[in-house]
């Protein structure tokens, strides 16, 4: 069974510009979450679909966004990068049933010059 | 509210010595809580979790963890620290009021020494 697959694994942006990452979850999982890591701040919760709806949303500027498709694979866009933008990207999927563990990807490593 | 504080931001132990990453949650009711391992430029990997079935819980590579109601904490230990144990940890609880997001604690960084 494939796992949690991000794409890029590395990103390089200017600031101003925009960008998108993907994600795509395990089979038959619905349920995807992103997460930004940094030095500073940890891992913190951006936002969680599922069945294409946004479910919880994270302490961000509206400048991160995203969306879930009918297959489950989901996006995040960011617009005008900032240089604190510059971080991990994690996707997680899980199956919607409670206390099931969530399966990370490898991540997108994104950076803002 | 549920959080959890992990309360060791780095641990330096040496190979072949027992290794204790210590986590304390707090949860109004029965938790899920997990502990993650994190090696460099990598995503998360699920070391184990609970449930609220047994108190003590079998992970991979070794790793258990015993949850203590009493004492509100989740410690992560393993008998034997290897080279390749060096990553950073992560306790994680989670919020289930009608979503199931994902709490972190802060993350201990393990370093082993040879």
């Amino acid at each position: 069974k494939a796992g949690v697959t991000q794409t890029p694994r590395y990103l390089i942006k200017t600031r101003g510009q925009q960008v998108t990452l993907s994600c795509s979850p395990i089979s038959g999982h619905r349920s995807v979450s992103w997460y930004q890591q940094t030095p500073g701040q940890g891992l913190q919760f951006l936002f969680e679909y599922f069945s294409e709806t946004q479910r919880n949303k994270g302490n961000f500027p509206g400048r991160f966004s995203g969306r879930q498709f009918s297959n489950s694979r989901s996006e995040m866009n960011v617009s005008t990068l900032e240089l604190g933008d510059s971080a991990l990207y994690l996707c997680a999927s899980s199956q919607e049933i409670r206390n099931t563990e969530a399966f990370f990807g490898q991540g997108t490593r994104l950076t803002v010059v | 509210a549920q959080s959890v504080t992990q309360l060791d931001s780095h641990v330096s132990v040496s190979e072949g010595t027992p290794v204790l990453l210590r986590c304390n949650y707090s949860s109004s009711y029965s938790p899920s809580l997990f502990w993650y391992v994190q090696h460099p430029n990598k995503g998360l990997q699920l070391l184990l979790k609970y449930t609220s079935a047994a108190t003590l819980v079998k992970g991979i590579n070794g790793f258990e963890a015993e949850f203590k109601k009493s004492e509100t904490s989740f410690h992560l230990t393993k008998p034997s620290a290897h080279m390749s144990d060096a990553a950073e940890y992560f306790c994680v609880v989670i919020k289930s009021s009608g979503t199931y997001k994902y709490i972190f604690g802060t993350g201990t960084r393990l370093k082993v020494l040879a």
